[in-house]
């Protein structure tokens, strides 16, 4: 199993750009999460989905969307990227019913 | 809504000695948590959680305590080790919505030194 995947590990934008940050679960994990981290912050929830179609909003949704029309894809997309979401972005996923989260090794975004 | 403080914010200690780093939680619903630990540059990785009908659970060098009455729960690691040097993580569980979050505390730079 490779886990969960993220990609790209980097990315540099310009304000007012927009991109999707990529993750995957080979897990077959009913539950899927998006995360940023700043400094000092921790991690706040940003989107989850409970399966594929079902999808609901974190702590700080403003800026991003998500979709999630298969159990292994969740991509987060930046619509109109602002420096405020420099941040590193973590996915995570878990089943139902069980606590415990795996995360993604991250994507470094950097909206210049 | 919830909230979730995690003191200190840097823990500076000599090989060898104890480490303890607190948290304390709002939500008197909450019944999951866990501890993580984030190496420079990698992802948070689990390291031991509890649920609330336990009062402390122990895995090697780690262990973790909760008051559920004071609403606050530790990671305890003793004997450390330059290894253990990185950012923990401390969250606990809300229910919104019929889908279990996590809040996570801020984080606890810890440093262990030779």
């Amino acid at each position: 199993n490779a886990g969960v995947t993220q990609t790209p590990k980097f990315q540099v934008l310009k304000t007012g750009q927009s991109m999707t940050l990529q993750c995957a679960q080979d897990m077959n994990h009913e539950y899927m999460s998006w995360y940023r981290q700043d400094p000092g912050m921790g991690l706040r929830l940003i989107h989850y989905s409970v399966g594929a179609g079902i999808t609901d909003q974190g702590e700080v949704p403003n800026g991003y969307n998500v979709s999630r029309s298969t159990t292994e894809d969740f991509p987060l997309r930046l619509l109109s990227a602002a420096p405020s979401q420099t941040s590193v972005y973590f996915c995570a996923s878990r089943t139902g019913g069980v606590y415990e989260q795996y995360f993604g090794p991250g994507t470094r975004l950097t909206v210049t | 809504g919830e909230n979730v403080e995690q003191h200190p914010s840097t823990l500076s200690v000599q090989e060898g000695d104890s480490a303890v780093i607190k948290c304390t939680y709002s939500d008197s619903a909450s019944n999951y948590f866990p501890w993580y630990k984030q190496e420079l540059g990698k992802r948070p990785q689990l390291i031991i959680d509890i649920r609330s009908n336990v009062g402390e659970k122990k895995d090697q060098r780690i262990a973790v305590t909760l008051n559920k009455t004071a609403k606050h729960f530790s990671l305890h690691i003793t004997e450390t080790q330059p290894e253990d040097s990185a950012v923990y993580f401390c969250a606990a569980s809300i229910r919104d919505t019929g889908f279990q979050k996590l809040v996570f505390g801020t984080g606890t730079r810890l440093l262990v030194s030779p």
